[in-house]
């Protein structure tokens, strides 16, 4: 059975802190996606990563995958208010790479 | 910025009736899905279609699902014979041209609540 865990599940922190959310998962794949959901809303895309030891970095965040170790981590740097979300990472499988299995989450809060 | 757009935002439906769930896609995507989520779990991959027809689906999308493009706009789910545990939020997807390795752009969602 395929899994995806995502650590940690819920992350209360300080603006200004750095803190890092680890996305592991259980198959072969080299397509690894981060997205964001605010409550009640829908799923807005902040990474695509395609192959072994590939960066991403807009503002405040950054993503890398390293897919020997079958791990995608997503970097906050100095977060801010503005960045409390749910933060979900999600592989692509099947034929097509197009099934995507998403993660259990990480709900941020940042705290003025 | 061209959005996925799904109707109704929430639908509220007696057990053992019939709904249609509504989704646009952009309209340059050709590749086109739909995903639940339970309320306080993760998301789940439903079915993906191209070219109209279905490509892959996952074990949740059984016979009681199916999917149809009726025209040149509209993507749609149907659930037949609703039951309580159908009861989530259902996202509609889509993808461009080139369909791997893109991101999916996910509309707002329908709130699907069996009575």
């Amino acid at each position: 059975e395929l899994k995806v865990e995502q650590n940690p599940l819920f992350l209360s922190m300080q603006e200004g802190k750095n803190y890092t959310i680890y996305c592991n998962y259980s198959t072969t794949s080299d397509r690894l996606y981060w997205y964001r959901q605010d409550p009640g809303k829908s799923l807005e895309s902040l990474f695509v990563l395609l192959s072994n030891g590939a960066v991403k970095q807009e503002g405040r965040l950054m993503a890398s995958l390293d897919t020997k170790a079958r791990l995608s981590t997503l970097h906050i740097t100095a977060a801010v208010h503005d960045l409390s979300a749910t933060y979900f990472c999600a592989v692509g499988l099947g034929l097509s790479g197009n099934q995507f299995y998403f993660g259990t989450g990480t709900s941020l809060t940042v705290i003025p | 910025e061209p959005e996925v757009t799904q109707t109704p935002s929430h639908q509220v439906t007696q057990m053992g009736q019939e709904v249609i769930l509504r989704c646009v896609p952009i309209s340059n995507h050709l590749y086109f899905y739909w995903y639940r989520q339970i309320l306080g779990q993760k998301v789940e991959f439903l079915v993906s279609f191209y070219n109209n027809e279905i490509s892959e689906k996952s074990e949740i999308f059984d016979d009681q699902f199916s999917v149809e493009r009726p025209d040149g706009s509209n993507f749609t789910l149907k659930i037949r014979s609703t039951k309580l545990e159908d009861s989530a939020m259902y996202f509609c997807a889509s993808s461009s041209w080139t369909g791997n390795n893109q991101p999916q752009h996910f509309g707002d969602g329908t709130r699907l609540s069996i009575l």
